[in-house]
């Protein structure tokens, strides 16, 4: 009930392509679907969040996707650069709750 | 924004001894801190959470009495692995929630590499 399943676990991308990476969940509970960045050796740094009531959200070069019906949201990585090789995490939360991450998604971005 | 300081960033034991590590919330007072643990290419996996003045709530599978988590103010908690093992050997991870972004903000240390040799 408390997983979120994280597909695909790896990807490579030419830059300027747009990775997707999709996210599942079961809990009707959560409202809070962040997604977060995290470089060797470092925390995970939040990239953007999505709440349930609305289907789409933009902040730079990250968007996020939300189904609520299917249950499922993706981030997009638009005009991926190098930069953005890392490992990806998406999460979901009961408000002021704990998260829950998915498995990670390891991006790597070819220039 | 708000800023998470992780202490130490690595740290070399021998098996046996206790670490402690240390997670300060700089310019946020923290009611709320969460300790991970992640494995090499794996997820964080949540180990505990703590409240200021009150006892961690475990995850299950998680040993309390060897994983001491404190958190005896608004913007300090610890962690400290007891008589550590090689299989302790990890990446751990506290997370603060910034009442200030609501009940949603959540920020993350930078992480300690604990090596139990």
């Amino acid at each position: 009930q408390q997983q979120v399943k994280q597909s695909p676990q790896s990807l490579i991308v030419q830059k300027g392509g747009i990775p997707i990476i999709n996210c599942a969940y079961e809990n009707t509970a959560f409202d809070y679907f962040p997604w977060y960045q995290q470089f060797p050796g470092k925390g995970p740094a939040l990239l953007i969040a999505i709440r349930p009531d609305v289907s789409e959200k933009k902040e730079g070069r990250f968007t996020i996707s939300f189904n609520k019906s299917a249950k499922q949201f993706s981030l997009h990585i638009m005009d991926s650069q190098p930069g953005d090789s890392a490992t990806y995490f998406c999460a979901a939360s009961p408000a002021g709750n704990k998260l829950t991450f998915g498995g990670g998604t390891r991006v790597l971005v070819k220039p | 924004g708000a800023v998470v300081s992780q202490h130490p960033s690595w740290v070399i034991c021998k098996s046996g001894t206790s670490v402690k590590i240390e997670c300060r919330s700089l310019d946020f007072q923290a009611t709320t801190m969460f300790w991970y643990r992640q494995f090499p290419k794996q997820s964080l996996m949540l180990m505990a959470t703590s409240n200021e003045g009150s006892k961690a709530t475990y995850e299950q599978g998680v040993e309390k009495d060897k994983f001491l988590i404190n958190h005896a103010s608004l913007t300090l908690s610890t962690l400290t692995v007891t008589s550590a093992h090689p299989e302790d050997s990890s990446f751990y991870i506290c997370s603060a929630r910034d009442p200030g972004q609501g009940v949603y903000g959540y920020t993350f240390g930078s992480g300690t590499r604990l090596t139990v040799v």
